[in-house]
């Protein structure tokens, strides 16, 4: 399995625009988060998706954030408007509901607003 | 509400020391506890696993403990390299839940 993929590596964008992160999980895993890491706060859970549904999104910052999981293949993480403020790396992962629960990540998208 | 704390926030020492980092935790109803392992601009390796009813992980010259009692885990790394330069997370699986709690890590560095 390639593990979890995340696009686009890198993004650069100006305040105001929309910007949308994508991600696909490993094949047969049940659990998809999505996390953000600051310097100045860690690494913090936004939301996660249990077989494509929405669980738990408290750690969404604002509702300028959404997420949607359309099918087990695929989320994608959306910020409309984005901000300065909002540049951080942002990682997915997923897992599998089984005796172990280990995430694995993907390698990340590093998101800076302008 | 789980809070994890990394102790030392950084740590420097050469080629060759044994070293340990430390991990806390405040709600000892864990269900798993995870080392990471993050280089500079890179997503996270997982290194180990410990599940609450274990109480050590070895993978090579990595092992890591867990106390679920006390709230605390350690990972000790022997023979340490210049290639083990990292940032080293660790993360609890709080029972009941999906979700990882992590540690604001340690950044270790170790000279030749």
């Amino acid at each position: 399995d390639a593990g979890v993929i995340q696009s686009p590596r890198h993004e650069v964008t100006e305040m105001g625009q929309e910007v949308t992160l994508r991600c696909k999980p490993i094949s047969g895993h049940d659990y998809l988060f999505w996390y953000r890491q600051t310097m100045m706060r860690g690494l913090e859970l936004l939301i996660y998706f249990n077989n494509n549904v929405p669980i738990d999104d408290s750690g969404m910052p604002e509702d300028r954030f959404s997420a949607k999981m359309p099918n087990a293949s695929f989320s994608t993480l959306k910020i409309q408007p984005s901000e300065p403020r909002d540049s951080a790396v942002y990682f997915c992962a997923s897992s599998f509901r089984g005796e172990r629960n280990e995430q694995f990540f993907g390698p990340g998208t590093r998101l800076t607003v302008l | 509400k789980q809070e994890v704390t990394q102790i030392p926030a950084a740590l420097s020492v050469p080629e060759g020391e044994n070293l340990v980092l430390n991990c806390s935790f405040t709600d000892s109803a864990i269900y798993n506890l995870q080392w990471f392992r993050q280089d500079p601009g890179k997503g996270l390796t997982s290194l180990l696993l410990i599940q609450s009813s274990q109480r050590e992980q070895t993978s090579g010259r990595l092992n890591a403990s867990l106390d679920k009692s006390s709230g605390r885990s350690t990972l000790y790394i022997a023979a340490s390299q210049p290639g083990d330069s990292a940032t080293y997370l660790c993360a609890v699986l709080n029972s009941g839940y999906s979700t990882l709690t992590f540690g604001k890590g340690t950044m270790l560095l170790v000279s030749p």
